[in-house]
């Protein structure tokens, strides 16, 4: 069964830095990985899907890496804003009737 | 913009009652979810369906059922409320791309409350 992890579960930052948030993945099997991004109270906003078959996403600020054999995806955000706080969701399909299997989030706040 | 709507934002009913929560897509996706989300459990899948008519179990089925006879809308039924219900219910599509380009896109959310 597909386990997702996203540590750490909180991160604060200054506004300004760029920062690395992680995700792994127990089952190398996947079609593939979304980063979502969601708002307290809101419903989740795709930020960026990465297919098995790509190394990495871009958008703007940031950018999605993957590494199937290890298990490991990284959402890259360059010079970080207030704007950017919220959780930040991770998720994995595994099948072709993309079913996703979430991480719990991590929470970031960026202060001004 | 491919567009997931919800029928409420905030619902709160009573213990047995029976309750819908309604979705619907503008983009003629197949694939349809709910899921609930809970503070230190995540998201977790409750239904899906991938055509007219059908549905598959996700993770959490019990006290739960869905109907989906047109494709754009995709319904959540509590045919019993109970009090262990209270959650956020969030609805997603997504389309039957292959090659992994089934994105996924999710609506607003509905916070239920069962009293």
């Amino acid at each position: 069964k597909q386990e997702v992890t996203q540590i750490p579960a909180a991160l604060s930052v200054p506004e300004g830095e760029n920062l690395v948030l992680n995700c792994s993945f127990t089952d190398s099997a996947i079609y593939n990985l979304q980063w979502f991004r969601q708002d307290p109270g809101k419903g989740l906003t795709s930020l960026l899907l990465i297919q098995s078959s790509q190394r990495e996403q871009t958008s703007g600020r940031l950018n999605a890496s993957l590494d199937k054999s290890s298990g490991r995806s990284t959402l890259y955000i360059a010079a970080s804003q207030p704007g950017d706080s919220a959780t930040y969701l991770c998720a994995v399909s595994s099948g072709a009737n993309s079913k996703l299997t979430f991480g719990k989030g991590i929470t970031l706040s960026v202060r001004p | 913009d491919v567009k997931v709507t919800q029928s409420s934002r905030y619902l709160v009913k009573r213990t047995g009652e029976k309750v819908f929560l309604e979705c619907v897509q503008d983009m003629d996706h197949e694939n349809m979810f709910w899921y609930r989300q809970d503070p230190g459990l995540g998201l977790r899948l409750i239904y899906f369906s991938y055509d007219v008519k059908m549905k598959e179990k996700g993770d959490i089925p019990e006290g739960y059922s869905v109907s989906r006879e047109k494709k754009e809308r995709f319904s959540l039924i509590l045919e019993s409320a109970s009090t262990n219900q209270t959650s956020m219910y969030l609805c997603a599509s997504s389309s039957l791309a292959e090659g992994g380009y089934n994105e996924q896109f999710f609506g607003p959310g509905t916070r239920l409350t069962v009293l």
